[in-house]
């Protein structure tokens, strides 16, 4: 089955810096990959994802990469807030039909003011 | 937007006893997830259901644990017979179709005494 790793497993940033997060996957024939931020108390909250057929993604300060030759894919945030501060998770999956998301381990971003 | 509905927030029971945790899927989503947390740990699959039926399950979900959807709102997870090694958060998820985001609950933190 697929098998998802996850580094660093705690990144302390300043507020403004960048931080990165990458996971690498064992299955090549996963093609869907998200990205969920964990706030304590609640549930992991997509917040970007990208598909197989591309190798880059933004959404305004985050985005994603992908190299699926490597089989791996980071996240990239930028212009750190204190409000990013969170358990970041990286999946992947194969994505259709019911298929399952396996995740990785989690990141804990502390963004320092 | 719609989200997730997850019952009890948190639930406190003893070893031996039978466990229902509750969830309200997104109204028009096909594809239901059932997912656990052991704290500090990665989030793990336990079963996935589509169309009435477990499309898949892990090893984790054993003998001890069914799920049904006895209308057409509610998702439910049970656990027969609870160890102290089921204490952790479930994670309920869906998805529209077999090609979108999985969206969760908040969770149900699970505290077997």
């Amino acid at each position: 089955g697929e098998n998802v790793e996850q580094h660093p497993s705690t990144l302390s940033v300043q507020e403004g810096d960048s931080a990165v997060i990458k996971c690498t996957y064992s299955d090549s024939a996963s093609n869907y990959f998200p990205w969920y931020k964990q706030e304590l108390g609640k549930g992991p909250q997509l917040i970007i994802d990208i598909r197989s057929n591309v190798g880059e993604k933004k959404d305004q300060r985050i985005a994603v990469t992908l190299n699926k030759t490597a089989k791996h894919f980071s996240l990239h945030i930028t212009e750190t807030q204190p409000e990013d501060s969170a358990v970041y998770f990286c999946a992947a999956s194969i994505n259709s039909g019911y298929s399952t998301l396996t995740f990785g381990k989690g990141t804990m971003l502390l963004v320092s003011p | 937007e719609p989200e997730v509905t997850q019952t009890p927030s948190h639930q406190v029971t003893q070893m031996g006893q039978e466990v229902i945790l509750r969830c309200v899927p997104i109204s028009n989503h096909l594809y239901f997830y059932w997912y656990r947390q052991i704290l500090g740990q990665k989030v793990e699959f336990l079963v996935s259901f589509y169309n009435n039926e477990i499309s898949e399950k892990s090893e984790i979900f054993d003998d001890q644990f069914s799920v049904e959807r006895p209308d057409g709102s509610n998702f439910t997870l049970k656990i027969r017979s609870t160890k102290l090694e089921d204490s952790a958060m479930y994670f309920c998820a869906s998805k529209r179709a077999d090609n979108s985001p999985l969206h969760f609950g908040n969770g149900t933190r699970l505290t077997v005494t």
